[in-house]
């Protein structure tokens, strides 16, 4: 069954450190997982991709990575900000569908602390 | 500079009363989706457009419906809300629905059954 499963659920960080979120997938074959950010009351909005041959990808202060061999891909944030607050969704795109089929994780709620 | 417009932010409506949610895109993108988010879950995909060509998801209830009457508008329409549907409902729109490509989303409308 293909699934996207995220931890943890839930996060809160002081102001200025640094946090890991993990998403964990089957979906296969694979094509490509992105990062979304979900502020509260808002749609998500993309912060990376990452296709099968990329390991990491840098986009600010965030930082994802990729084992494609292990199924698994974090989000390192750091330096965290206040409106670093938001659910972060992890998407996992299927290959070979000419629409590709997207897979969502639930997503991890960030609360940042000053 | 909303490219993905949602209208109403928030939308109150009775048990049973037909409901419309509206989603109008700047971008002239192909591809446009409906998608239900429910508290703490994954956004579920109802149907998407590729251009005029509906398609709708094996599971989306027949209880919705939607409407592309040209490339910037998208209408969802519930013919009878139950408390179930009691949701965020998220528009999103893809250029052609490539694999790599990324989802813009709206703001989505909160829908309320009473």
């Amino acid at each position: 069954k293909n699934q996207v499963e995220q931890s943890p659920q839930s996060l809160i960080i002081l102001e200025g450190k640094n946090c890991t979120l993990q998403c964990n997938y089957t979906v296969s074959p694979f094509s490509n997982l992105r990062w979304y950010k979900q502020d509260t009351g808002r749609g998500p909005v993309s912060l990376t991709i990452m296709t099968f041959s990329e390991n990491t990808k840098s986009n600010g202060r965030y930082t994802a990575t990729l084992d494609a061999d292990t199924k698994q891909s974090s989000l390192h944030i750091t330096a965290s900000q206040l409106s670093d607050s938001a659910s972060y969704i992890c998407v996992v795109t299927q290959r070979g569908s000419t629409l590709g089929r997207l897979y969502f994780g639930r997503g991890t709620q960030l609360t940042v602390w000053p | 500079d909303a490219m993905v417009i949602q209208n109403p932010r928030y939308q109150v409506t009775q048990f049973g009363k037909p409901v419309t949610l509206s989603c109008s895109q700047t971008l002239n993108h192909n591809v446009m989706y409906w998608y239900q988010q429910k508290s703490s879950q994954a956004p579920k995909l109802l149907f998407h457009y590729y251009d005029k060509d509906f398609n709708n998801e094996a599971d989306t209830p027949d209880n919705f419906q939607s409407r592309r009457p040209n490339t910037s508008f998208c209408f969802l329409d519930i013919r009878s809300p139950g408390l179930g549907d009691a949701a965020m409902y998220l528009c999103a729109t893809s250029i052609t629905g490539g694999r790599n490509e990324k989802l813009f989303f709206g703001s989505g409308t909160q829908l309320s059954v009473l």
